[in-house]
């Protein structure tokens, strides 16, 4: 099975700033199958990025996808108030997995 | 608009069997392209992929639930089902249904969740 780490657990920020998130593959994936999501409490998680980079129907242009070898970034350029939620990686090796999130909270 | 809605029972007794079922609107199990997923979330964790099944009826499960779970599909009536077998307490989870994109394998579509507890 391949594990996804995601870094950091908590991520505190402000409105306005820039968000980094990490995920790291415990083996090398195909970028094709790296997906990323958002969740707000109470609600279904929501597709944000997949193929690594391309941004999903109706998602905004702050959000981007990158990826360098095993290691895969979520970029959000300029936070909005509602980013502020956990976000997901999610790959499709032999069989899918999720990272196990990162919680993005208000400074 | 694609939606996927759950139903089933939200309590089920230990070693007894948790039956969902998803109905999908605005779109066509039938038409191919896509898989048809469950993925759950225990309380406060993070997401597990159950497994998924094609309108064909050809299933792909989670290697770690595998011997426990059976998918089905009902393409007359654009559902499909997870029935997971001897459950215990651990198996208390939100279940969500979603549609998967066979060539990037994502999920673009879910179902808003239905919370299963497992207790006696």
């Amino acid at each position: 099975e391949i594990v996804l780490t995601q870094s950091p657990g908590t991520l505190s920020l402000s409105p306005g700033e820039r968000a980094t998130l990490s995920c790291r593959a415990s083996q090398r994936i195909t970028s094709t199958y790296l997906a990323w999501y958002q969740q707000n409490p109470g609600q279904a998680p929501r597709l944000l990025i997949y193929g690594e980079s391309n941004r999903a129907t109706g998602i905004p242009d702050r959000f981007s996808g990158s990826a360098s070898g095993a290691d895969f970034t979520l970029t959000i350029s300029r936070l909005e108030p509602e980013d502020f939620a956990v976000y997901y990686c999610q790959q499709y090796g032999s069989s899918p997995t999720f990272g196990q999130g990162t919680r993005l909270e208000i400074k | 608009q694609v939606q996927l809605q759950e139903s089933g029972p939200g309590l089920v007794k230990p070693s007894q069997t948790l039956s969902l079922t998803c109905t999908v609107s605005g779109a066509s199990i039938s038409r191919g392209g896509y898989y048809w997923s469950w993925i759950r979330q225990r309380p406060g964790k993070g997401l597990e992929w159950i497994g998924h099944i094609y309108y064909s009826g050809n299933t792909y499960y989670n290697p770690s639930l595998k011997n426990l779970v059976t998918m089905s599909v009902d393409t007359s009536r654009n559902q499909f089902s997870v029935n997971l077998r001897s459950v215990t307490a651990a198996d208390t989870a939100v279940y969500y249904c979603a549609r998967t994109d066979w060539n990037y394998y994502y999920f673009d579509y879910w179902g808003q969740g239905t919370l299963v507890t497992v207790s006696s």
